[in-house]
């Protein structure tokens, strides 16, 4: 079946720097997904990508699909304390009913 | 509602015990999806529920675990005879048909078994 990858499963930043996390699937996809939760919370929907090469921008979060639609990465610039969390990709199998989540990323950002 | 509704948000039970979790979907959100988070762990898929359509019950871990969803609104999830390895938290969430605005989660239900 359908697997969603993503690296790395922690990452410990100093505020201020920049953080990217990767997202791989095995198969094709139609869209993905990003949430993050906050520690001791539940995700939280943030964006859904879905044409080929697509790159979308919210503040200091910048979102890409890759041109094969088989990768995604979120990149933070400059992390402040409030993007304490981890953050989970998302991706719908073409033809599939639900999305396949991977494993999240877990960020630690050090004032 | 204007979220998704899970209760109880705590539930401590003894081993052996039979729970039952609650999730009230977002109104007019055809699709209800159950998950199971242990600590610092992922989303573990359990169960998806697509208006009238059979359930996708592929994730459930073993038959002590079951799901309905009563006239496509409201979702129980059944824990029989519950095990310590069933502590975790349960996740609902709810979307519309297409998710194009993604899963909206509940606030999950902590279970925990002693």
């Amino acid at each position: 079946g359908q697997q969603v990858m993503q690296i790395p499963q922690y990452q410990h930043v100093q505020e201020g720097e920049d953080f990217t996390t990767y997202c791989n699937s095995s198969t094709t996809l139609s869209n993905i997904q990003w949430y993050k939760q906050r520690p001791g919370g539940h995700p939280v929907f943030l964006i859904q990508l879905v044409k080929s090469g697509e790159v979308k921008k919210q503040k200091r979060l910048t979102f890409q699909f890759g041109e094969a639609k088989k990768n995604s990465s979120l990149h933070i610039t400059a992390t402040q304390t409030t993007d304490v969390g981890t953050y989970f990709c998302a991706g719908f199998g073409i033809g599939g009913s639900r999305l396949t989540f991977g494993e999240g990323t877990q960020l630690t950002v050090n004032p | 509602g204007a979220g998704v509704s899970q209760s109880p948000s705590n539930k401590v039970t003894e081993k052996g015990k039979d729970v039952e979790l609650r999730c009230d979907p977002i109104s007019g959100h055809t699709a209800l999806y159950w998950y199971r988070q242990s600590l610092g762990q992922g989303l573990e898929f359990l169960i998806y529920f697509q208006g009238n359509s059979a359930p996708d019950k592929s994730g459930l871990p073993s038959d002590r675990f079951s799901a309905e969803r009563t006239g496509g609104s409201v979702s129980t999830l059944t824990i029989q005879r519950t095990q310590q390895e069933d502590s975790a938290v349960y996740l609902c969430a709810s979307s519309s048909r297409d998710s194009l605005y993604g899963y909206t989660f509940g606030s999950g239900t902590r279970l925990t078994v002693v």
